[in-house]
Order: structure tokens, then C-alpha cells, then sequence
């Protein structure tokens, strides 16, 4: 099955940085591959996704790039606030259901 | 919408007691997943339906849980009997061309 290793865990960075999360995923099938938002007591929130088709996508201060031959893709926060702390998942699927294999997540903190 | 809404926020029972968790999912989406978030194994896919029929379940830990779909809004995880190494934050969530969309959760406590 699908395995998905994200990093780094832990990320601090001052306000009006930028922050990139890094993640890698092992069955070439996969093709689409989202990014969650998880905020403390809420369930994780899609911020941004990207497909086999593509190579980067933006939306504001956030980017994800994907590179398919080394079978890795990244989150890219510029700009960033301190309502952008949280923690991120990674993702990968394939096939038609799309579930979807996390990564373990990445803590970000913004520091003020 | 309203989004996926999962019901109780939070469960708190004794070991052994049957608990059953439940979703009502976006309206329109025809896949329902159930995850199980922890420390130390992060989020797993429990099972997931695909217009209410059960399409993988090798993700269930143990005979001891089951998942319903009776219709395409509503759908219950049930956990029977309940140990203390279930407590954990499960998750239902909704899809519709792709788009995974999670509700809010339920924290569940065994004692």
C-alpha cells in the first residue's frame, strides 16, 4: 500500500516568513494529493490540492509543488501569520474512492 | 451545507460498554470515510462506503468494530465492547469528485 513520510514534525518561523513542509510517497499510481489544516479540537480542513497533471499550483500565500519522478511533493506558506499555526497533513491517493494516506503531520508555529 | 457533522463531540465510558459513533455526511457525496486519529499512529482510514455499500474495511482494527451505512445520510462506527486502547479522535468524512471534507470529530475516552 501507499506510505507518505512528511517533514519536518516540528517547524517554527517568525512572522512574515516562509514555511515549507516537504513530503514523500511511495506508490507511483498515486495522483492526487491534498493538504489538510488541522487546528486544535477540529477536524482537518482541505487548504489546497494538486493533481498527477500538474506541477505547481498557488492560492494566495500558499503554493504546492509536486515532482512525480522523485515522488515528492511540498507545501510553500510565504507571508506567513500567526493564525497559520496548526498542524499540516500531507496526503496521497489514487483511484476513483481517493483515500487518502496521511503523512504524520508538521506542528507549525508562527512566532509574533 | 452545513458540512459532515458528527455526533457526540465527545464520549466518555467505561471499558466494556458499547459506544456508536455517528455521521451525517455533505449531501451529494458519495463516499464516507471513517478515521482514527492518534499520537502515536496519526490518522487511519478505518473504512470507507462508496454509495452506502462498504467497500474496504481492512482498516477496522478488530472484530470488536463495526460501520453501518443504512443511507446516504447517515452512517454510525460502533465499538462493542470498548477498551481503553480505543480512546482516540475518530473522524467521519465526505467525498464528491475527490474532495475529502472531515467533520469535527468525536473525542472518545475509555476508562
Amino acid at each position: 500500500g501507499e506510505n507518505v513520510e512528511q517533514h519536518p514534525s516540528t517547524l517554527s518561523v517568525q512572522e512574515g516568513d516562509s514555511a515549507v513542509i516537504k513530503c514523500t510517497y511511495s506508490d507511483s499510481a498515486s495522483n492526487y494529493f491534498p493538504w489538510y489544516k488541522q487546528e486544535l479540537g477540529k477536524g482537518p480542513q482541505l487548504i489546497i490540492d494538486i493533481r498527477s497533471n500538474v506541477g505547481e499550483k498557488k492560492d494566495q500565500r500558499i503554493a504546492v509543488t509536486l515532482n512525480k519522478t522523485a515522488k515528492h511533493f511540498s507545501l510553500h506558506i510565504t507571508e506567513t501569520q500567526p493564525e497559520d499555526s496548526a498542524v499540516y497533513f500531507c496526503a496521497a491517493s489514487s483511484g476513483s474512492a481517493r483515500q487518502l494516506t496521511f503523512g504524520s503531520g508538521t506542528q507549525l508555529t508562527v512566532l509574533p | 451545507d452545513a458540512g459532515v457533522i458528527q455526533s457526540p463531540r465527545h464520549e466518555v465510558t467505561e471499558m466494556g460498554q458499547e459506544v456508536t459513533l455517528r455521521c451525517k455526511p455533505i449531501s451529494g457525496h458519495d463516499y464516507l470515510f471513517w478515521y482514527r486519529q492518534t499520537m502515536m499512529r496519526g490518522l487511519e482510514l478505518l473504512i470507507y462506503f462508496n454509495n452506502n455499500v462498504p467497500i474496504d474495511d481492512s482498516g477496522m482494527p478488530e472484530d470488536r468494530f463495526s460501520a453501518k451505512m443504512p443511507n446516504a445520510s447517515f452512517s454510525t462506527l460502533k465499538i462493542q465492547p470498548s477498551e481503553p486502547r480505543d480512546s482516540a479522535v475518530y473522524f467521519c468524512a465526505s467525498s464528491f469528485g475527490g474532495l475529502a471534507f472531515f467533520g469535527q470529530g468525536t473525542r472518545l475516552t475509555v476508562v
